[in-house]
């Protein structure tokens, strides 16, 4: 099943804005955890990426920290812009059998407005 | 380019009438995956495999048969469709699924609408 909360949508905002978007989990120990963005009529793309606890990943001004104390890994954007309008997925690989499946969040819709 | 390749893009199909979504990569990666996705229901996984002949069910399965011949190709085969499977597929591949530290490439996305 899915080890994974993220916060709902859509999340809409004006341009320039503070982006926050929420997702904890609830098993321990991730190789690395992800976010990823889909824009409008495409596949997901991979935004960033934490290999460690208290590593930080950042990508096209996004960033989220690792944080094993609270088992979270929140998005964070200090300034959005339209183009940044899109459904965003917090994706922590599930231990199985040995191994890690990537899995995904529910996804949060960002709608940007001029 | 690397990429994966999902065909056909667009499909509108009617109930039991057998069909395949093809998926192939040319990045030599090991884990192939598909996923359907829905409103409200986000990403879920439907199968996987983790290298040629590993295949593995993934949350949703029902309905749905894979294969895993070769490393580049990885078909999702619907038997007899029916309306429910009426969603955005996308087919996603890794150079090796079970490390968990690597990042999955995903394609274009298939749109079927079984009637």
């Amino acid at each position: 099943g899915n080890s994974v909360t993220q916060m709902e949508g859509p999340v809409t905002l004006s341009e320039e804005a503070f982006l926050t978007i929420n997702c904890t989990y609830t098993a321990t120990g991730y190789p690395s955890l992800f976010w990823y963005v889909q824009y409008p009529g495409e596949g997901l793309q991979l935004l960033l990426k934490a290999t460690k606890a208290d590593d930080k990943g950042s990508n096209k001004g996004f960033e989220a920290t690792y944080r094993k104390e609270t088992t979270s890994f929140h998005l964070e954007k200090g300034s959005v812009q339209v183009s940044d309008s899109a459904v965003y997925f917090c994706a922590p690989p599930v231990p199985s059998g040995g191994s890690y499946i990537p899995t995904f969040g529910r996804g949060t819709s960002l709608i940007v407005h001029p | 380019e690397a990429q994966v390749t999902q065909n056909p893009r667009y499909l509108i199909t009617v109930t039991g009438k057998k069909l395949t979504v093809t998926c192939s990569q040319n990045m030599n990666h090991e884990y192939m995956s598909w996923y359907r996705q829905d409103p409200g229901l986000g990403l879920r996984q439907i199968y996987y495999s983790m290298n040629v002949e590993v295949t593995d069910k993934g949350d949703v399965p029902e309905g749905y048969k894979v294969s895993r011949k070769e490393k580049r190709n990885f078909p999702l085969i619907l038997e007899s469709p029916s309306p429910n499977q009426t969603s955005l597929y996308f087919c996603a591949s890794s150079p090796d699924g079970g490390s968990g530290a690597n990042v999955l490439t995903f394609g274009a996305g298939s749109r079927l609408t079984v009637l």
